[in-house]
């Protein structure tokens, strides 16, 4: 079965650390791009950060640029997200979800992601003093 | 990384065929065809519809089918069933980037 397993969250003052972490399983983890996204209390979906196969291309919202960290361990099949100087915006549900491409099928363009395909039931973050 | 612009919400009877667009700019929707679609039911995590802009991942309805003419995406959701109610998000590259839109709520009648 494919699966994604977050965790890491919790309450945290505002300026402090956290470090996200995604144990996925039931698929090649090194052939796909991974994602983290968010959903605030009551608002919308927002994406955060994505990162290649290979860790060789890797992107950020604007909102987080600077202050997060996404990185892979392909050899243990996680993804992590270091949550530096944390503020009370960054309070959500932080889901790890798998890219749809794979980079050995030689169709996509593994600079870029496709979609989405498999979510994790998220972890949530609270900041606040 | 402005949010794309969806409709706050869409309705339909059982049947019918709803439509949600999903406004962008050059920069991004209308750039190139990575937009996909997202459907997300309360306390549940989100379940890709579309991607590539027109592409049904395994599993999916053909209920459901997506679209593109310059800056706009559309999901259209036919045969409309009390289960479709739910939010639904597009997602963009934008910018060296990517951005999910707004986000419509979709009522069933």
């Amino acid at each position: 079965e494919v699966q994604l397993v977050e965790s890491g969250g919790g309450l945290v003052q505002p300026g402090r650390s956290l470090r996200l972490s995604c144990a996925a399983s039931g698929f090649t983890f090194d052939d796909y791009a991974m994602h983290w996204v968010r959903q605030a209390p009551g608002k919308g979906l927002e994406w955060v950060s994505g990162i290649s196969w290979n860790s060789g291309s890797i992107g950020y919202a604007d909102s987080v640029k600077g202050r997060f960290t996404v990185s892979r361990d392909n050899a243990k099949n996680s993804l992590h997200l270091q949550m530096n100087s944390l503020r009370p915006e960054d309070t959500a549900l932080y889901y790890c979800a798998k890219d749809i491409a794979s980079a050995s099928s030689g169709i996509y363009n593994v600079y870029y992601y496709y979609g989405m395909d498999v979510w994790g039931q998220g972890t949530t973050v609270t900041v606040s003093s | 990384q402005s949010a794309l612009t969806q409709p706050a919400s869409v309705s339909g009877s059982p049947g019918q065929s709803i439509t949600i667009s999903c406004t962008g700019t050059s920069s991004d929707v209308g750039r190139n065809n990575l937009v996909s679609w997202y459907q997300l039911h309360p306390g549940k995590a989100p379940k890709l519809m579309i991607y590539e802009g027109s592409k049904r991942p395994s599993g999916v309805s053909n209920r459901f089918s997506g679209s593109k003419s310059g800056n706009t995406a559309s999901l259209t959701i036919s045969g409309l069933q009390a289960e479709d109610e739910a939010d639904y998000y597009c997602f963009s590259y934008a910018r060296r980037s990517y951005v999910f839109g707004t986000g419509t709520k979709v009522t069933v009648l």
